[in-house]
């Protein structure tokens, strides 16, 4: 099955500088990869997806990269705001909606 | 956005019991729903899809007879842990999708499950 590895676990910035969180997957068939933001005791939130026709795709201060010959994708948030603050999870999915995350990366963004 | 709704919250049973969670899409017709299972600071684990009418698909080392999932209609289903001992306390959330492949996936709130 996929195996979808994320990169880091931890991540402070300060205010107002930019986040990079990084994935890879195992999957070559896989061809959709949302990100989800997760707040403490709450449910995950999509923020920004990505299929695999596409090599990358902008929302406001958040971006998305992928690199389908190297089985990365990764998440960019420009201007980092406190309310940033949560746990990221990146997907992969290789069809039929089963979606396997990543470890997660709880960004923390200092003011 | 689409509205998923997991029932209970929390719930705390006593080792040995069972213990059913609801899923219910709000206001959508939910092809597929997804359950997974989240430990204390860690990622998301699918453990089953089910698709409405049809037997769920459980995912490597998941116990299909301890985690019974039934997905009766479009709108609804529901996940029974059977059986339950201390080390099932988890946080389970599911998600829903309506339609095509690869589409934004709507989360439950979660439960909370303590066995006590």
């Amino acid at each position: 099955g996929e195996n979808v590895e994320q990169h880091p676990s931890t991540l402070s910035v300060q205010e107002g500088d930019s986040a990079v969180i990084k994935c890879t997957y195992s999957d070559s068939a896989s061809n959709y990869f949302p990100w989800y933001k997760q707040e403490l005791g709450k449910r995950p939130q999509l923020i920004i997806d990505i299929r695999s026709n596409v090599g990358e795709k902008k929302d406001q201060r958040i971006a998305v990269t992928l690199n389908k010959t190297a089985k990365h994708f990764s998440l960019h948030i420009t201007e980092t705001q406190p309310e940033d603050s949560a746990v990221y999870f990146c997907a992969a999915s290789a069809g039929a909606n089963n979606l396997f995350f990543g470890t997660g990366t709880r960004l923390t963004v200092i003011p | 956005g689409a509205v998923v709704s997991q029932h209970p919250s929390r719930v705390i049973c006593k080792s040995g019991t069972s213990v059913k969670i609801e899923c219910r899409s709000l206001d959508f017709q939910a092809t597929t729903m997804f359950w997974y299972r989240q430990f204390p600071k860690k990622s998301l684990m699918l453990m089953a899809t089910s698709n409405e009418g049809s037997k769920a698909t459980y995912e490597q080392g998941v116990e299909k007879d301890k985690f019974l999932i039934n997905h009766a209609s479009l709108t609804l289903s529901t996940l029974t842990v059977t059986s339950a001992h201390p080390e099932d306390s988890s946080f389970y959330i599911c998600s829903a999708v309506e339609g095509a492949m690869d589409t934004e996936a709507f989360f439950g709130q979660g439960t909370r499950l303590t066995v006590v």
